[in-house]
């Protein structure tokens, strides 16, 4: 089965930093882009940043870009995502999720239960 | 940039009874590509329909996907009681807003 963990949210102060890490097992990790979607208390879903499966690619939305940094280590089937100088609005469940393609359709197979992130003063 | 609108907002249903949820893209979307999704309350979301229409593995054949172009619906055609629940459409980056389904 496939199964994705999260690990490292929880309560900082505006400008802070914190590395979110997921374990991933059950499929090929090597073989698959990765992503990180949030969702702030309360509200929809929200895609954060890709990451292709060889780590060349990266991609992320407008609202966290210079702020925030996805990568991976396939050795030890992990994706991580650092994050910096974070706001209030950052405020969230951070999830990892595993992307899958149709062609150009991309989409969110399998998501973890993810991490929760506070920034509070 | 495309943006979904889902609608209703809420639906409010009994078991046994269908549900009809609507997305509407800003613009075309190219060959169909939207996925529908269902999250729990205190759960993640799960996939149930990529490709507008094709079910996700271990997807009951109850939940259906159909549209093209700019308009998009997910059916459930007999509500079960763990089928109460918010869907979301997505389209590349794109999510709609959500549709809750209420008992």
């Amino acid at each position: 089965d496939v199964q994705l963990v999260e690990s490292g949210g929880g309560l900082v102060q505006p400008g802070d930093s914190l590395r979110l890490s997921c374990e991933a097992s059950g499929f090929t990790f090597s073989r698959s882009w990765m992503t990180w979607v949030r969702q702030a208390p309360g509200k929809g879903l929200e895609w954060v940043a890709n990451i292709k499966n060889d780590g060349r690619e990266k991609y992320y939305e407008d609202f966290v870009q210079g702020r925030f940094t996805i990568s991976r280590d396939n050795a030890k089937s992990s994706s991580y995502l650092q994050m910096n100088s974070l706001r209030v609005e950052d405020t969230a469940v951070y999830y990892c999720v595993k992307l899958e393609w149709l062609v150009l359709h991309w989409f969110f197979e399998f998501w973890g239960r993810g991490t929760l992130v506070t920034v509070s003063s | 940039e495309i943006v979904l609108t889902q609608s209703p907002g809420t639906l409010s249903l009994s078991p046994g009874q269908r549900a009809i949820l609507s997305c509407r893209a800003s613009q075309s979307i190219t060959s169909n590509y939207l996925a529908w999704y269902q999250q729990k309350p205190g759960q993640a979301p799960r996939l149930l329909i990529y490709g507008a229409s094709t079910r996700a593995t271990g997807i009951p054949d109850r939940f259906s996907g159909s549209g093209s172009g700019t308009d998009f619906t997910l059916t459930i055609s007999r509500l079960g009681p763990e089928d109460f629940a918010v869907y979301y459409c997505q389209h590349a980056k794109a999510f709609g807003q959500g549709t809750k389904v209420e008992i």
